[in-house]
């Protein structure tokens, strides 16, 4: 079966820093989604990615799908303490399904 | 907007209790879906449904099955609970987009 891995795993960053983290595949993906899971909450869609190559942006969020469409990354500039949450890459596989990465628990310090 | 709701966000039950968990949603979506989220593992699909009475097996089925009589409820059904199944429950739903719209969850206690 196709073996996701995210990373990193957890951050701690202070306020105004930049985050990036990253998904990769052993499989091929035609679309990449992010989403973000605040506490107590169910995961919300941050952004969809169509394209191979494509960078996209949403405000201060900066993702990209790879060019191998392996993987994709996720950016986020400048954050601020409401960022706080899990952040999942959840490519689309066969039948319109979703696969999950383990998510990257991001705690920003005021 | 979108609202899919879930009949609890927390439930404690016992061994070998039977549980059902409610999702409903208000958008006539015709997929719905079933997640487990456990920490370091991400959200794994349990079951998931395309129209009524419908139901297919996610990747990690066993244990559970599923009841889908209306297009805007989906329950998840824990025939016999054990303490292995404590977790968060997450219901999604979609429409033909690729997007799935979330519940807040159920965290579930299996004692």
């Amino acid at each position: 079966g196709q073996q996701l891995n995210q990373s990193p795993q957890s951050m701690f960053i202070q306020e105004g820093e930049d985050v990036s983290m990253n998904c990769t595949s052993s499989s091929i993906f035609n679309t990449w989604l992010w989403y973000k899971q605040d506490p107590g909450e169910g995961p919300v869609l941050l952004i969809a990615l169509y394209k191979a190559g494509e960078l996209t942006s949403n405000g201060r969020l900066t993702a990209q799908f790879g060019i191998t469409r392996k993987d994709s990354f996720l950016n986020i500039s400048a954050s601020i303490p409401s960022d706080v949450g899990i952040y999942f890459c959840a490519p689309l596989t066969s039948g319109s399904r979703l696969t999950f990465g383990e998510g990257t628990q991001l705690t920003v310090n005021p | 907007d979108v609202k899919v709701t879930q009949s609890s966000r927390y439930l404690v039950k016992r061994t070998g209790e039977k549980v059902f968990l409610e999702c409903v949603q208000d958008m006539d979506h015709e997929n719905m879906f079933w997640y487990r989220q456990d920490p370091g593992l991400g959200l794994r699909l349990i079951y998931f449904s395309y129209d009524v009475k419908m139901k297919e097996k996610g990747d990690i089925p066993e244990g559970y099955s599923v009841s889908r009589e209306k297009k805007e409820r989906f329950s998840l059904i824990l025939e016999s609970a054990s303490t292995n199944q404590t977790s968060m429950y997450l219901c999604a739903s979609r429409t033909g987009g690729n997007e799935q719209f979330f519940g807040p969850g159920t965290r579930l206690t299996v004692l």
